[in-house]
């Protein structure tokens, strides 16, 4: 089946720098991945989506300056949280559209990323 | 925009019972998908059922099943025969024409054994 990759996990940053977490789909084309954040015991919640070529659509509220996203390829793309601070600590998840159908939509669930948890000090 | 809510925040149940879990959406699309999504602890998101807005026959995958109600915007999830491995946090999810997919606030599922 699909599989989507996240890496790293975990990571862990002084406040002031910057963090890179990847997304790869290892064995489909994803054209689109889409980036959530979820703080404990809520809801994912959309930041952006993420269209191989061409810039993210970040959604309302989102910082695009703080939260850079790159989709340089069909098989990865990349979230850097620049210049993190505490209040950037979170859990992120990936997920990627798997191979497009015919029309609008297809019938191909999201596939979703382990997730990386983010730690600011 | 379209909202999915999810209006019991926990859930308990007896171990080998039967538990539905409600949602609501609204959208003013006719075309859609409804996604049932489990997060246990280790939070990774594992897809449940899936129910296409053109099918009236309600979606099944072994002991999981939806009621889909396309005229009440409402897709509840019934898991049958519960399981200690069932315990987690249950997520409803709507996929909109663009792609996107709004999910809703969650349930958590406590199994007692």
């Amino acid at each position: 089946g699909a599989v989507v990759s996240q890496h790293p996990s975990w990571v862990i940053c002084k406040s002031g720098t910057s963090v890179k977490i990847e997304c790869r789909s290892l064995d489909f084309q994803a054209t689109t991945m889409f980036w959530y954040r979820q703080f404990p015991k809520q809801s994912l919640m959309l930041m952006a989506t993420s269209n191989e070529g061409s810039k993210a659509t970040y959604e309302q509220g989102v910082e695009k300056d703080k939260f850079l996203i790159n989709h340089a390829s069909l098989t990865l793309s990349t979230l850097t949280v620049t210049s993190a601070h505490p209040e950037d600590s979170s859990f992120y998840i990936c997920s990627a559209i798997g191979p497009a159908g015919q029309g609008a939509i297809d019938n191909s669930p999201l596939h979703f990323g382990n997730g990386t948890r983010l730690t600011v000090t | 925009a379209q909202t999915v809510t999810q209006s019991q925040p926990e859930m308990s149940v007896q171990e080998a019972e039967t538990v539905t879990l409600s949602c609501t959406y609204d959208t003013s699309e006719s075309d859609y998908y409804l996604f049932w999504y489990k997060q246990p602890p280790s939070r990774q998101m594992i897809l449940v059922i899936r129910q296409e807005a053109y099918k009236q026959q309600n979606a099944t995958e072994n002991r999981f099943s939806v009621n889909f109600q396309k005229a009440a915007k409402s897709f509840s999830l019934k898991i049958s025969d519960s399981q200690l491995g069932d315990a987690a946090m249950y997520f409803c999810a709507y996929r909109s024409a663009n792609d996107k997919i709004i999910f809703g606030k969650g349930t958590r599922l406590h199994i007692l054994p």
